[in-house]
């Protein structure tokens, strides 16, 4: 059964430090990794996709992938209260289908 | 503003009711999807679309049914309601291109009694 990983949490990080967040993945044919935020009793919202190796940076964010490792992070700098909340990584398969992590729950201390 | 728009917002419903939940996307997505998210289990699909006139299951399927009559709504019944199926469910739409995120609609809390 192909599977997302991800470490529920929570992730506590002082205000203005890095959080990162890590995301591995069993099927070595997949080619798109998505990172979600998703807030209490809100929808998830698109992050950042990332679908080649290496890092994409937009704003405070970093996603960076391995495919050789099957893993994929996401990097807040400078985290902000507002970004506590619970961060779902999900992976097209090579069947095309998105398969869903758990979700970690990230807590920003002020 | 483009985007999901799924209604209602929230319901209580007796068990053995009928219920449709309804979803509508004006971004013109070919695929669309249903989930339930129940808290410690993540998003679980109920059932997909990858273009209108055609639907398929997902990992949950048993006591849904869908239906994709045309490439913008995307209605989810539930025949006879059952306390399990009390979640909240997410509409979802994402374009036919493999490398597509998906976008979600604000959700609809459901609970059976």
């Amino acid at each position: 059964q192909k599977e997302v990983e991800q470490n529920s949490g929570p992730l506590s990080v002082p205000e203005g430090a890095i959080a990162s967040l890590n995301c591995t993945y069993s099927d070595r044919g997949s080619q798109s990794f998505f990172w979600y935020r998703q807030y209490s009793g809100k929808s998830p919202e698109l992050i950042m996709s990332i679908y080649s190796n290496g890092d994409k940076e937009d704003g405070r964010f970093t996603a960076q992938l391995n495919k050789a490792s099957q893993y994929v992070s996401l990097l807040i700098r400078d985290s902000q209260p507002s970004d506590s909340a619970t961060y779902l990584c999900a992976v097209r398969d090579s069947n095309y289908q998105l398969i869903w992590g758990a979700g970690t729950k990230l807590i920003i201390k002020p | 503003i483009a985007g999901i728009t799924q209604a209602p917002t929230s319901q209580i419903l007796a068990a053995g009711r009928r219920m449709t939940l309804r979803c509508t996307q004006d971004m013109r997505h070919n695929a669309m999807y249903w989930y339930r998210q129940d808290l410690g289990l993540g998003l679980r699909l109920i059932h997909y679309s990858n273009t209108a006139g055609t639907t398929g299951k997902g990992e949950v399927p048993d006591g849904y049914s869908v239906s994709r009559a045309n490439t913008d709504d995307f209605p989810l019944t539930l025949a006879s309601a059952v306390p399990s199926q009390t979640s909240v469910y997410f509409c979802a739409s994402s374009d036919s291109r493999y490398n597509s995120p998906l976008h979600f609609g604000n959700g609809t809390r459901l609970t059976v009694t």
